[in-house]
C-alpha cells in the first residue's frame, strides 16, 4: 500500500505571494490532518479534515486554510506569506473513525519564504 | 487542554547504554499516548502507542513504554541504544473525543560509539 505523498517536496517563495501544498493520503484513509515544524516552535497542529469537513482546527491566522475532495485527497493553502511561515508542513493521514487512532506522516514539503 | 512536556531537549547516550527518553501530559481526560520518531528530511514514523489495553507498550525497533496515571507519565526505553536510534523523538497527546494531536518539543537523541 503506497504512504502518504506530499508534493511538492521543495518550495521557495517570497513575502507576500501565496502557495498550495497537496497531500495525497494512504487509500482508504479519510481523515488529513496537517502540522507545521519549525525549530523555535516545534510541531503546530494546524487542522483536520474528515469526509471533506474540517473537524478540528489550530491556532493559527485565517491565512492558512484548507480543503478536502472527495477522493480524501486534501490541499492546504497560505495566502500573504510571512517570513515566519518557512517550515515543513507535514501531512498524516488515519482512518480516524475515532479519536487516538495511528496517524502516517508524508515526508513534508519544505517551505522557503524569502 | 491537553499538553506533553519531553524533559530534556538533547540527550546523548553511548552505544549499548540504556535509554530514556521522558515525557509527561496533561489531560482532563484518559489519554491516547504515542512516540514517534522523525530522522533529518524525513516525515514522523510512529514508535509506539498506548491506548488504555496495557500500561506496557512495546514498539518497533526494541522500544519500549509504560503508561503511568499517577505520574502522569509515558517515557521511552530501550535496553541497549544503537547508532542508527540517532533522531528527534516526540510524546504526543490525543483523547478520545478529539481528532487532534498535540506535540512534545521533541528530544533530540545522541548515540556515542
Amino acid at each position: 500500500k503506497a504512504g502518504v505523498t506530499q508534493t511538492p517536496r521543495y518550495l521557495i517563495k517570497t513575502r507576500g505571494q501565496q502557495v498550495t501544498l497537496s497531500c495525497s493520503p494512504i487509500s482508504g484513509h479519510r481523515s488529513v490532518s496537517w502540522y507545521q515544524q519549525t525549530p523555535g516552535q516545534g510541531l503546530q497542529f494546524l487542522f483536520e479534515y474528515f469526509s471533506e469537513t474540517q473537524r478540528n482546527k489550530g491556532n493559527f491566522p485565517g491565512r492558512f486554510s484548507g480543503r478536502q475532495f472527495s477522493n480524501s485527497r486534501s490541499e492546504m493553502n497560505v495566502s500573504t506569506l510571512e517570513l515566519g511561515d518557512s517550515a515543513l508542513y507535514l501531512c498524516a493521514s488515519s482512518l480516524m473513525v475515532r479519536g487516538g487512532e495511528t496517524q502516517y506522516f508524508g515526508p513534508g514539503t519544505r517551505l522557503l519564504v524569502l | 487542554a491537553q499538553s506533553v512536556t519531553q524533559l530534556g531537549s538533547h540527550v546523548s547516550v553511548s552505544e549499548g547504554a540504556l535509554v530514556l527518553l521522558r515525557c509527561n501530559y496533561s489531560s482532563s481526560v484518559p489519554p491516547y499516548l504515542f512516540w514517534y520518531v522523525q530522522y533529518p528530511n524525513q516525515g514522523l514514523q510512529l514508535l509506539l502507542k498506548y491506548t488504555s489495553a496495557a500500561t506496557l507498550v512495546k514498539g518497533i525497533n526494541g522500544f519500549e513504554a509504560e503508561f503511568k496515571k499517577s505520574e502522569t507519565s509515558f517515557h521511552l526505553t530501550k535496553p541497549s541504544a544503537h547508532m542508527s536510534d540517532a533522531a528527534e523523538y516526540f510524546c504526543a497527546v490525543t483523547n478520545t473525543g478529539g481528532f487532534k494531536t498535540i506535540f512534545g518539543a521533541g528530544t533530540r537523541l545522541f548515540v556515542k560509539a
